[in-house]
């Protein structure tokens, strides 16, 4: 168990409709990453969060975006959604921003779009 | 520009050793990094390696960093069944104060009684 929930773990959802994937990360870590999963692209990096603030962006869509919230939570907002965004989506955490600071992942959501 | 490559399948017998080979093509890599996936499971953080060291053991595992041919391997030793998993090397970039991890697509190993 490596500290990072994720939560729904599994979700299914139609085309076209929003959803929201949430994040707790590690105690006292600070930042938060998101990352997609597919069998085509592999694990692609989404976005990172320190403290609340956006840190860096990857290979993230404009129909997706996340927040960081006082309390560290992380949500992952996906919008108009398609049937390639079905993926697993992961939850990573960290103490800081960088360095060597090693990421801890949570188990993941899986998102079924239909 | 950033790329991670590695071969997609291993197959080993219990009992032998494994190595896993990944390259990577961003000189300005900090820290390269070694993650298990079990099936719907998340990735577990297996070891790292800096990039000014050539190799790092911890246990059964040995991590092996050629930084000239950007050459980084995993070495499994006494390889068991419960070790059969998706493995991803990632590097790790240093950009601006953060770092972001490049993740390989993975390789499965599998193994066999």
């Amino acid at each position: 168990d490596s500290g990072v929930t994720q939560t729904p773990k599994h979700l299914i959802t139609a085309t076209g409709q929003r959803v929201t994937l949430r994040c707790s990360p590690r105690s006292g870590d600070l930042s938060v990453y998101w990352y997609q999963q597919s069998l085509d692209q592999g694990l692609q990096f989404l976005i990172h969060y320190y403290n609340g603030e956006e840190r860096a962006k990857g290979n993230i869509l404009e129909r997706f975006s996340a927040q960081q919230f006082p309390d560290l939570h992380s949500e992952l907002n996906l919008s108009s959604l398609e049937l390639g965004d079905s993926a697993l989506y992961f939850c990573a955490s960290s103490v800081a921003s960088g360095g060597s600071y090693e990421q801890y992942f949570g188990p993941g959501t899986r998102l079924t779009v239909t | 520009g950033e790329d991670v490559e590695q071969s997609l399948f291993l197959s080993v017998r219990e009992g032998d050793s494994s190595v896993i080979n990944c390259t990577y093509t961003d000189s300005s890599s900090t820290y390269l990094y070694w993650y298990k996936q079990e099936p719907g499971a998340g990735l577990q953080l297996l070891t790292y390696i800096f990039s000014n060291m050539d190799m790092k053991q911890d246990q059964r595992l040995t991590v092996l960093l050629n930084k000239k041919d950007k050459h980084l391997s995993l070495r499994i030793a006494d390889t068991q069944t419960g070790d059969s998993a998706i493995y991803f090397c990632a590097e790790s970039i240093l950009r601006q104060g953060y770092s972001t991890l490049t993740f390989g697509k993975g390789t499965m190993l599998l193994v066999s009684p």
